[in-house]
């Protein structure tokens, strides 16, 4: 099973559309968790850190559940700027801090 | 965004050429990572340094040699490389603390292309 694993779609969807990404991860130790977002050609920018209480920062909420090791990333009203690659961020137990990225999920918001 | 830098941002050379990457942060953090980024890859850690000291090589191949001087500045040094290393190159800074895993900020990266 890979450490972190991400559909890597694409998503294409409307202006204005709901859309929901799954991450899962293979370490139950892990205990840090991020969504970074990609723009093509450009370097990796956090988008949101994942608590396990669940968090949300305007139109995006991420959530965790440890039970089933995955993560989800939830964008609603989704606009044609959220067009991007959504990286699956999870720290690496026992290293002294590392990150592991998924592929990452593109998602397409069309007019 | 100035908060970490790199340069070149660009880089064309053979596979005798000697070149040097540098990457600065500006965010008082006291860790920094060098990533590398194929296409259709997830990123791949190469280095850490955490103070200063490297704590981590991610069974690098010697051609590639980091250094860091001081907290604010990274360097991967090159020499020989194949066609295949090209790729994107990542700089990355952390607070680092008692090895919690703190979010990490990118640099804008070194597109590197090996002929």
């Amino acid at each position: 099973r890979k450490e972190v694993e991400q559909d890597p779609g694409p998503f294409n969807v409307p202006e204005g559309a709901t859309v929901a990404f799954n991450c899962t991860y293979s370490n139950s130790a892990s205990q840090s968790f991020f969504w970074y977002r990609q723009d093509c050609r450009k370097e990796p920018k956090l988008l949101m850190s994942v608590y396990s209480s669940g968090n949300e920062d305007g139109r995006f909420t991420a959530q965790l559940n440890r039970a089933s090791q995955y993560i989800s990333l939830l964008i609603r009203d989704s606009k044609l700027s959220d067009s991007a690659t959504y990286l699956c961020v999870v720290n690496l137990p026992g290293s002294q801090g590392n990150l592991i990225f998924g592929k990452g999920t593109k998602l397409s918001v069309k007019p | 965004e100035t908060g970490v830098t790199q340069t070149p941002r660009h880089l064309v050379m053979g596979m005798t050429n000697k070149k040097s990457l540098k990457c600065e942060q500006h965010l008082g953090h006291n860790a920094m990572y060098w990533y590398k980024q194929s296409a259709k890859k997830p990123l791949e850690l190469m280095f850490v340094y955490s103070l200063e000291e490297r704590v981590e090589n991610n069974s690098v191949p010697s051609r590639f040699s980091p250094e860091c001087p001081n907290s604010s500045h990274l360097f991967l040094h090159l020499h020989t490389l194949q066609p295949e290393d090209s790729a994107l190159y990542l700089c990355a800074s952390s607070v680092k603390s008692d090895g919690r895993p703190y979010e990490q900020y990118f640099g804008p990266g070194t597109r590197l292309t090996v002929t």
